[in-house]
């Protein structure tokens, strides 16, 4: 079946600090990859997403490439504020199916400290 | 535009009550999705619908559960006898698929979710 697996937290990083949050997965066909944000009190955001191989996906400075040899999905940013604090979730959904439903990881809690 | 909303926010039962939550999804989303998450760990696959058509139930989803989106518009879960394991919070989300082009494509919207305790 499907799975996410995430590099484990929490992620302690200092303002303007680079971040990566490792992702990579196992499915069958050519998923389409998922990059959500939870923040404190809020519900999942979409942050970013790629639907096939090389497909970079980007977004409030987040970058995701899709890299089909070697199933992984990386998150990363080239300085992270204050503001990205929150709880990052690697998600995929399978490729050619007709239903959408997401496997998640099991979320990566990142504080960036002033 | 108004995102998926969800009621209620917070709900605390005791063991063997029933609950239902509401989801109401984002106007003339046709795909509606219920998904459960617990401490520590990412949200869960439970069941989706198709306009009214629930067309998909996870294993996680026991006879205890059961969901419904009657006009194809808000959806209810509604838990039966409630056990402590329920405890959880209660993700709904909504997206527009139109055709089989929209597959990849298709990006779900979360509602804020339904925090369950049960004593």
């Amino acid at each position: 079946g499907n799975s996410v697996t995430q590099m484990e937290g929490p992620v302690t990083l200092s303002e303007e600090a680079f971040l990566t949050i490792n992702c990579t997965y196992t499915a069958t066909g050519y998923p389409s990859l998922f990059w959500y944000v939870q923040y404190p009190g809020e519900g999942l955001q979409l942050l970013l997403k790629a639907t096939k191989a090389d497909d970079k996906g980007s977004n409030k400075g987040f970058e995701a490439t899709y890299r089909k040899e070697t199933t992984s999905f990386h998150l990363e940013k080239g300085s992270v504020q204050v503001s990205d604090s929150a709880v990052y979730f690697c998600a995929l959904k399978s490729g050619g199916t007709s239903y959408g439903k997401l496997t998640f990881g099991q979320g990566t809690i990142l504080t960036v400290h002033p | 535009d108004t995102g998926v909303s969800q009621d209620p926010r917070h709900k605390i039962t005791k063991r063997g009550q029933n609950v239902t939550f509401r989801c109401d999804p984002i106007s003339e989303h046709n795909r509606l999705y219920w998904y459960r998450q617990t401490l520590g760990q990412g949200p869960e696959f439970l069941t989706y619908f198709q306009n009214e058509a629930q067309l998909e139930k996870s294993r996680l989803l026991s006879d205890r559960f059961s969901a419904e989106r009657p006009k194809g518009s808000f959806s209810t879960l509604e838990i039966q006898r409630t056990e402590q394991g329920d405890s959880a919070m209660y993700l709904c989300a909504s997206s527009l698929v139109l055709g089989r082009r929209d597959f990849p494509q298709e990006t779900q919207y979360f509602g804020p979710g339904t925090r369950l305790l049960v004593l």
